[in-house]
């Protein structure tokens, strides 16, 4: 069974500090990797998706990066705000299905 | 666009009863999927459906079903109710393997 750990639990940075969210697997025979961010009550946002084919992608401040043969991938926020306070998942899709990993719940202090 | 979107958003059931939640996938998406997430924890996949037939199903009890309509849309039902059934539901829909998932706002259901 596929499980997915991610490190740390939670973390509480300055503004403006950079950081990396990361997260691994036992199985490396995950497809895709999606990461995704929860407000508290709320549904997730998607907010960056490795295809199989690829071993990163960036969007503005974020990038995310994937080895498979590890079981690993990071998630790096540059210039983190205030806005960026939430819980980062990462879910490793095996193609029928979708492992979540528990989250990491990130402070960002103004 | 319309997202994902799920109804109702939040419910209250007494133990014992049964419920049904709602969801309707992007348009196009003919992919849906079901999750619960308990407060604290990262979400558990519960079923997968394509083009209407089941193609996952995840550790949970025959309580739970799920059906996927013509136009896509899908009903998640859970009969005899717990305690512990209390959580946040959550639907996803994907155009297929390689696109990701795209989730609604959940459904908040709360048993007592």
């Amino acid at each position: 069974k596929q499980e997915v750990t991610q490190i740390p639990a939670a973390l509480s940075v300055p503004e403006g500090e950079n950081l990396v969210l990361n997260c691994s697997f036992t199985d490396s025979a995950i497809y895709n990797l999606q990461w995704f961010r929860q407000d508290p009550g709320k549904g997730l946002t998607s907010l960056l998706l490795i295809q199989s084919s690829q071993r990163e992608q960036t969007s503005g401040r974020l990038n995310a990066s994937l080895d498979k043969s590890s079981g690993r991938s990071t998630l790096y926020i540059a210039a983190s705000q205030p806005g960026d306070s939430a819980t980062y998942l990462c879910a490793g899709d095996t193609g029928n299905q979708f492992y979540f990993g528990t989250g990491t719940s990130l402070t960002v202090i103004p | 666009d319309a997202g994902v979107t799920q109804s109702p958003t939040h419910l209250i059931k007494t133990r014992g009863q049964q419920v049904t939640l709602r969801c309707s996938p992007i348009s196009g998406h003919k992919s849906v999927s079901w999750y619960q997430q308990v407060l604290g924890q990262g979400p558990q996949f519960i079923f997968q459906y394509y083009e209407k037939e089941e193609r996952g199903r995840g550790n949970f009890p025959d309580r739970f079903s799920a059906r996927q309509f013509p136009n896509y849309s899908s009903e998640l039902n859970v009969n005899a109710l717990l305690l512990g059934d209390s959580a946040l539901y959550l639907c996803a829909s994907t155009p297929g393997i390689d696109y990701g998932y795209t989730f609604g706002s959940g459904t908040r259901l709360t048993v007592v």
